[in-house]
């Protein structure tokens, strides 16, 4: 069965470092989207991404924040600075456009 | 932002009988509710979803029902299996050009018992 994909499963970073979290989504998905979950609190919509744009971005995406898909087969979030505040699991999900989304395994990031 | 809620942050159901699990929305513009269960540092995982053109969708063990002028949203899981113990969000959307952004509630625990 088709599944989203991430790497790395945990980065460590230093304050003010710049991080790529990278993601696989589904083949045949033509919406794209990062959400992240900080501990203990709820999933949090970050971007969506369709026809190699932005479509939506919640005011946490700010911009130190930037999406890629340089290759048709990578989704990339890249955080420029990053802070302390940005330690968090970051999930990629991908949709075909009938309204389900899946999720990949995330990325735990940590900013020391 | 509370628009989607849940209000229960943990349930604990004997195995065999059944777990409801319950979410509130307050944004009208909802129009596509979907159920997730996740473990711990795992991403969700896709349950049940139902459009607002209906009040319920059935999945096996899983049942979603809609009721639109409450805006609540129920998943019923029967019967309940020791495997079902995780955590379970509710989400809700809509539709714009560019896709459905989710807006998730905060989960709610369940654990499952012997």
């Amino acid at each position: 069965e088709p599944e989203v994909t991430q790497t790395p499963s945990h980065q460590v970073t230093q304050m003010g470092q710049e991080v790529i979290l990278r993601c696989v989504p589904i083949s045949n998905h033509l919406y794209f989207y990062w959400y992240r979950q900080i501990l203990g609190q709820k999933v949090e919509f970050l971007v969506s991404f369709y026809n190699n744009e932005i479509s939506e971005k919640s005011e946490i995406f700010d911009d130190q924040f930037s999406v890629e898909r340089p290759d048709g087969s990578n989704f990339t979030l890249k955080i420029r600075s990053t802070k302390l505040e940005d330690s968090a699991m970051y999930f990629c999900a991908s949709g075909s456009g009938t309204g389900e989304q899946y999720f990949g395994p995330g990325t735990r990031l940590t900013v020391t | 932002d509370q628009q989607v809620k849940q209000n229960s942050p943990s349930l604990s159901v004997q195995e065999g009988r059944i777990s409801i699990l319950n979410c509130d929305y307050t944004n009208s513009m909802f129009d596509y509710f979907l159920w997730y269960k996740k473990y711990p540092a795992e991403g969700p995982t896709f349950l049940i979803s139902i459009s607002s053109i209906k009040d319920k969708n059935e999945d096996g063990r899983f049942t979603v029902f809609l009721n639109k002028s409450a805006k609540h949203l129920s998943l019923h899981i029967v019967p309940s299996q020791p495997g079902d113990s995780a955590v379970y969000f509710c989400a809700a959307s809509f539709f714009t050009g560019g896709g459905n952004k989710l807006t998730f509630g905060t989960g709610t625990q369940l654990k499952v018992e012997l």
